[in-house]
């Protein structure tokens, strides 16, 4: 069961333009929210996150967003960078939890174009 | 230069043999985590550990086992009951994990092949 759903396993977007990667959730449960960047061979880095406070949070190029009615999450990235190609993990933790609990997505492969 | 260092980078390994991945921080942190990733699979989680000499199991800890003798130091054995072995661990650290707001930091992880 899959609690948490990128369900784009790969997008595309030409050098400038805004990048959105989405994300669902299942679990009412979760009320904080992060995003993870992966290159090939490497480890996730943290890139920014969101409390279920908060509808947005904006650090540089990058936003998150949070609909919580909808259970659904999105990260924008403008404009959209080369070094921006990567596989970004959405992941949550539940009130109740820590960093112990955090469940991950499957991933979106961004392939940033010239 | 503080981080997390896992290695080897590549393993490869006979069914039936059971091996042990190194992961080292030197960032203080009190808690560490084995994570699997898999194709097309987000990370699970295997086992974690919060303090010195205490651990927990994750979501897949069966055909694993860890120590948390150091705080620096916490290795997986991926023993021969794991059933797919076959797969790219990444070890992460945080500060402390009472805390949801403490992000992990990963390794570069260690790709096992087991044939």
């Amino acid at each position: 069961d899959q609690q948490v759903k990128q369900n784009s396993p790969s997008l595309s977007v030409q050098e400038g333009r805004i990048s959105i990667l989405n994300c669902d959730y299942t679990n009412s449960m979760f009320d904080y929210f992060l995003w993870y960047k992966k290159y090939p061979a490497e480890g996730p880095t943290f890139l920014i996150s969101i409390s279920s406070i908060k509808d947005k949070n904006e650090d540089g190029r990058f936003t998150v967003f949070l609909n919580k009615s909808a259970k659904h999450l999105s990260l924008h990235i403008v404009p959209s960078q080369p070094g921006d190609s990567a596989v970004y993990f959405c992941a949550a933790i539940p009130n109740t939890g820590t960093a112990s609990k955090l469940t991950f997505g499957t991933g979106t492969r961004l392939q940033v174009t010239l | 230069d503080g981080g997390i260092t896992q290695s080897p980078k590549y393993l490869f390994r006979k069914e039936g043999q059971n091996v042990t991945l190194s992961c080292e921080q030197n960032l203080n942190h009190d808690a560490m985590y084995w994570y699997r990733q898999d194709p097309g699979q987000g990370l699970r989680l295997i086992y974690y550990s919060q303090i010195v000499n205490d651990f927990q199991k994750g979501d897949i800890a069966e055909g694993y086992s860890v120590s948390r003798e150091k705080k620096e130091s916490f290795p997986l054995t991926v023993t021969s009951a794991q059933k797919n072995p076959t797969a790219f661990y990444l070890c992460a650290s945080s500060i402390r994990t009472g805390q949801n707001n403490s992000p992990l930091h990963f390794g570069n992880g260690t790709r096992l092949t087991v044939t």
